[in-house]
């Protein structure tokens, strides 16, 4: 079945705590990104990739990285995780990039105290 | 900047009623302009994309328009069902240094009541 999954889908974590949620698609797409998504702002762009080794910036990538290193794979890390970054984070991919149809994974809701 | 506005923020309709939810964009120059359904607790799914040549696209009970001239998208739901329940959200792409960047609208929640 094609789709995208992300690990893990719930998360509590403390201040500092560096964590790393996983994001896999199976349908060799070129194009993954990874988005937040809070109450009344909509989702938001973090960063994203249009193809192995390539990655650049969104709307928000402050206190958050990423890589590349697999077609398959686009792995979110915040190394220094703030309460401010307690979301709801999605990854998406598409084949060639954000114009193509996007395919999301079901979510991480991730909460930082 | 790109922006993308999205009317109603949400709706309540009676079951079997039709509905028409809209969207603004401010976006040049302009790709695409997708709508979304986002289930609650779920990734959006895209329902229509147009480009700048085409004014309608319809997906089953699902029409959308658009006036590039005007700027301007609206999404009609017929003979809506309670499935219908859900956030909508408008993204326009514009193509830029060789890159798509999606830019999304805050969505619409719609709730429709039996």
């Amino acid at each position: 079945e094609a789709q995208v999954t992300q690990n893990p889908r719930y998360l509590i974590t403390v201040t500092g705590k560096k964590l790393t949620v996983t994001c896999s698609q199976n349908m060799n797409h070129e194009y993954m990104s990874w988005y937040r998504q809070d109450p009344g702002l909509g989702l938001r762009q973090i960063y994203y990739s249009m193809n192995v080794e390539v990655t650049d910036k969104g709307d928000v990538p402050e206190g958050y990285k990423v890589s590349r290193k697999e077609k398959r794979n686009f792995p979110l890390i915040l190394e220094s995780p703030s309460p401010n970054q307690t979301s709801l984070y999605f990854c998406a991919s598409s084949l060639r990039g954000s114009s193509y149809e996007q395919y999301f994974g079901p979510g991480t809701r991730l909460t930082v105290t | 900047k790109n922006q993308v506005e999205q009317s109603p923020q949400s709706l309540i309709i009676l079951e079997g009623k039709n509905c028409t939810l809209q969207c603004n964009y401010t976006v040049s120059p302009f790709s695409n302009l997708r709508w979304y359904k986002q289930d609650t607790g779920r990734g959006p799914v895209s329902l229509t994309i147009m480009t700048f040549s085409e004014n309608t696209k319809s997906n089953g009970r699902y029409t959308a328009t658009l006036d590039a001239d005007t700027k301007q998208s609206s999404l009609h739901i017929t003979a809506s069902q309670l499935s219908d329940s859900a956030s909508y959200i408008c993204v326009v792409s514009e193509l830029s240094g060789g890159s798509y960047i999606p830019t999304f609208g805050r969505g619409t929640s719609l709730i429709v009541h039996p």
